[in-house]
């Protein structure tokens, strides 16, 4: 079936705008986590979702940053008044079932990302 | 697509060889650890994971070792092939909470 889907794959915008980021996660999967990746480093991660609420946010940076899963399938990232440093991929991946499962089921499937890049 | 781990340590290996990729992991608290593989342009892609009350674990072609006495991981790679070119990431989660910690990577390049 369809793998994590990551919508738009690039995103240009100018410091100061508001930017939405979409992941559409794997059909069934109840967990699902946003990370930031800037160059040369690994996933930093952000927010993770339980089905429809945040059952973890302490990774997000400040309150510029928001979050949502209102049906508990897709989510958005919103990022209020973007500024040059958060310039980064941002990656969503889902797994069927949270981190604290046993076994197979917190296995995480990473979309492609997005590219985000604030002038 | 975005170029992953421009400034990464790099391991170069001859085709065919067997590839180790180290890491130090940081929380003593952590008990279960995934090793992921990057290529450029896409999403972390799952290789294989070992919980704290193992200290190794196999895998088709992959092992990994746990030694948490001194907090290290690593990801052995049996006969490896230009197909494992990519950077290679771990990833701790510490007990009872829900987030991953990732490691900064290795690049891994595998020469004909």
């Amino acid at each position: 079936g369809a793998g994590v889907s990551q919508t738009p794959s690039n995103k240009v915008t100018e410091k100061g705008k508001y930017v939405e980021l979409r992941c559409d996660p794997i059909s069934g999967h109840t967990a699902l986590y946003w990370y930031r990746q800037s160059l040369g480093q690994g996933p930093e991660f952000l927010i993770y979702f339980q089905g429809t609420g945040a059952a973890d946010d302490s990774g997000l940076p400040n309150d510029r940053f928001f979050a949502v899963r209102p049906e508990g399938s897709v989510s958005t990232l919103k990022i209020q008044r973007t500024e040059r440093g958060d310039s980064a991929v941002y990656l969503c991946a889902s797994s069927l079932r949270g981190p604290l499962a046993i076994g197979t089921y917190n296995e995480q499937f990473f979309g492609p990302g997005t590219r985000l890049t604030v002038l | 697509g975005e170029s992953v781990g421009l400034h990464l340590p790099t391991l170069s290996v001859q085709e065919g060889d067997n590839s180790i990729i180290n890491c130090a992991y940081s929380n003593s608290a952590s008990d279960y650890f995934i090793w992921y593989k990057q290529e450029s342009g896409k999403g972390p892609q799952f290789i294989i994971d070992i919980r704290s009350n193992m200290d190794k674990r196999q895998g088709q072609r992959v092992t990994v070792l746990l030694n948490k006495t001194v907090k290290h991981l690593s990801l052995q790679i049996a006969a490896t092939q230009p197909g494992d070119s990519a950077v290679y990431f771990c990833a701790e989660r510490p007990s009872g909470t829900y987030k991953y910690i990732f490691g900064t990577g290795t690049r891994l390049k595998v020469l004909a």
